[in-house]
């Protein structure tokens, strides 16, 4: 499975847009790029997933580069239940036979101040 | 409404006790998941089943065991070859391929050994 990269850990203040950014530099073309969050002592939440283009939903917007090398989850206006630790996983869609797992790294521990 | 149970929510085990930790799900999802996440780290995948009677290891399993009898159902038997069960424990399930699909969490199970 590729591998992605985040930082660690980031802040944001309520009420302002956050951006927490993935580098996946060794994406192949069937690999979804999902993400997760998950909030202290909770299993993980599905917050979004695309393939190529911009996805938008009620919790977050992703925009992906258009190589596909890196991408960005978007969270509009953060609210301090928005602080969580948020995982960008790539996924493979399974059609050539091999069904990639979710594998999850450290994410990015999100804080927000109020 | 639709969802997965895990339980107990916390768990404490002596050395050298069996424990089997439950998780039930009511998606009608096909595939289901293990996993264990330490402190500050990751979730790492112990088992999968994508079918009734079939199930995989994943990246952890030695010292864990599985079986996978009903669709609802995928109960994980933490055994006493597992040197360091200490963990958080989390179910997931997912549609069949779950490609386009994200997986769904279970609020988890703290196990500890005393």
């Amino acid at each position: 499975d590729a591998k992605t990269t985040q930082p660690n850990s980031m802040e944001s203040n309520e009420e302002e847009p956050v951006h927490l950014p993935c580098n996946h530099s060794t994406i192949s073309g069937t690999d979804y790029i999902h993400w997760y969050r998950q909030l202290p002592s909770q299993g993980p939440e599905y917050v979004i997933h695309g393939l190529t283009s911009n996805v938008n939903n009620r919790m977050a917007s992703l925009a992906i580069a258009e190589d596909r090398k890196s991408s960005t989850l978007i969270l509009h206006r953060a609210t301090l239940r928005d602080a969580a630790v948020y995982y960008c996983i790539l996924r493979d869609d399974g059609n050539g036979g091999s069904q990639g797992n979710l594998i999850f790294g450290k994410g990015t521990k999100l804080s927000v101040k109020p | 409404d639709g969802g997965i149970t895990q339980s107990p929510k916390y768990l404490f085990r002596k050395e050298g006790q069996n424990v089997t930790l439950s998780c039930e799900q009511n998606l009608n999802h096909d595939a289901m998941y293990w996993y264990r996440q330490d402190p500050g780290q990751g979730l790492r995948l112990i088992y999968y089943s994508q079918i009734v009677n079939d199930f995989q290891k994943g990246d952890i399993a030695e010292g864990y065991s599985v079986s996978r009898e009903k669709k609802e159902s995928f109960p994980l038997t933490v055994t006493s070859a597992q040197k360091n069960p200490t963990a958080f424990y989390l179910c997931a399930s997912s549609y069949g391929q779950g490609k386009v699909y994200g997986y769904t969490f279970g609020s988890g199970t703290r196990l500890t050994v005393v």
